[in-house]
C-alpha cells in the first residue's frame, strides 16, 4: 500500500537545539517527496522538495531510498519554526499522499 | 494576487443536505485539486480538475462531485451529507496537472450536524 507515515504527532524542542521531523514512506515506484508547512493562522505552503535538494529557512531533507525515509532536519531551531509540518509523496499520476502531520513546538 | 481563494470560510449543514464549496485558483494557474482534511489528519485527495474535466479522483464516493469553469475556478459539491463529512476542505491550484508546487487556499470548514 502507498503510504506516508509521520510517527510523531507532536515534537517539542528548545530554541537552539537540533530538530528532526521523521517521515517514512511506502511506494513501489520512484517517489517524489515534499515537505509542506502550516504556520499558525496561515495556509499550507510548500517548504521544500527532495528533487531540488535545497535548504529553505535552514531546513534540509534527504531522500533515503534504502530506509524509505525523508526526514526534515534543522541544526538550530528557532521560535518561528513552530508550526505544523506535513510530509507528502507525489505518485506517478501526480496525486499527493499525505502524512498525518507533526506539530513542532519550539520552547524559548 | 490574492492567491487561492475559497468561499465560504465556514458552513454548518444538517445530515442529508447538499453543499457547494467554491475555489478560485492563483492567477495563471489552470489546475485545481480538492482535499478533505479531517481533524488531526493530513489532507486526503478528492479530485483534480484541468481543462474543465475531472482528471484524477481519490477514494471518495460519487456523492462528491465537482466542476471547473472556463475561468479555471472550481466548485466542490457534496450530496446527502453525512456526519463524517465534517472536515476542512482545501483547494489547491497548480500550473498544469504535473505542476510540482501546489498553492493552497485557506480552506472551508464544514460542520455537519
Amino acid at each position: 500500500a502507498q503510504r506516508v507515515t509521520q510517527p510523531e504527532k507532536l515534537l517539542s524542542v528548545f530554541k537552539g537545539a537540533p530538530v528532526e521531523l521523521k517521515c517514512n514512506y511506502s511506494y513501489s515506484g520512484s517517489p517524489e517527496l515534499f515537505w509542506y508547512v502550516q504556520y499558525s493562522r496561515q495556509r499550507l505552503q510548500l517548504l521544500l522538495r527532495h528533487i531540488s535538494r535545497e535548504s529553505i529557512k535552514g531546513f534540509t531533507a534527504d531522500l533515503n531510498k534504502g530506509e524509505t525515509s525523508f526526514h526534515l532536519k534543522k541544526p538550530f531551531a528557532q521560535e518561528e519554526d513552530s508550526a505544523m509540518y506535513y510530509c507528502a509523496l507525489r505518485r506517478s499520476n501526480y496525486q499527493l499522499i499525505w502524512g498525518a502531520g507533526t506539530k513542532l513546538i519550539i520552547k524559548p | 494576487d490574492a492567491g487561492v481563494t475559497q468561499s465560504p470560510t465556514h458552513l454548518i449543514k444538517t445530515r442529508g443536505q447538499q453543499v457547494t464549496l467554491r475555489c478560485s485558483p492563483k492567477s495563471g494557474h489552470d489546475t485545481v485539486s480538492w482535499y478533505q482534511q479531517a481533524l488531526g489528519q493530513g489532507p486526503q485527495f478528492i479530485f483534480q480538475y484541468y481543462e474543465e474535466e475531472e482528471r484524477q479522483r481519490g477514494n471518495f464516493p460519487d456523492r462528491f462531485s465537482g466542476h471547473q469553469f472556463p475561468n479555471y475556478s472550481s466548485e466542490l459539491n457534496v450530496n446527502a451529507l453525512l456526519l463524517g463529512d465534517s472536515a476542512l476542505y482545501l483547494c489547491a491550484s497548480s500550473l498544469h496537472v504535473d505542476g510540482e508546487t501546489q498553492y493552497f487556499g485557506p480552506g472551508t470548514r464544514l460542520l455537519v450536524l
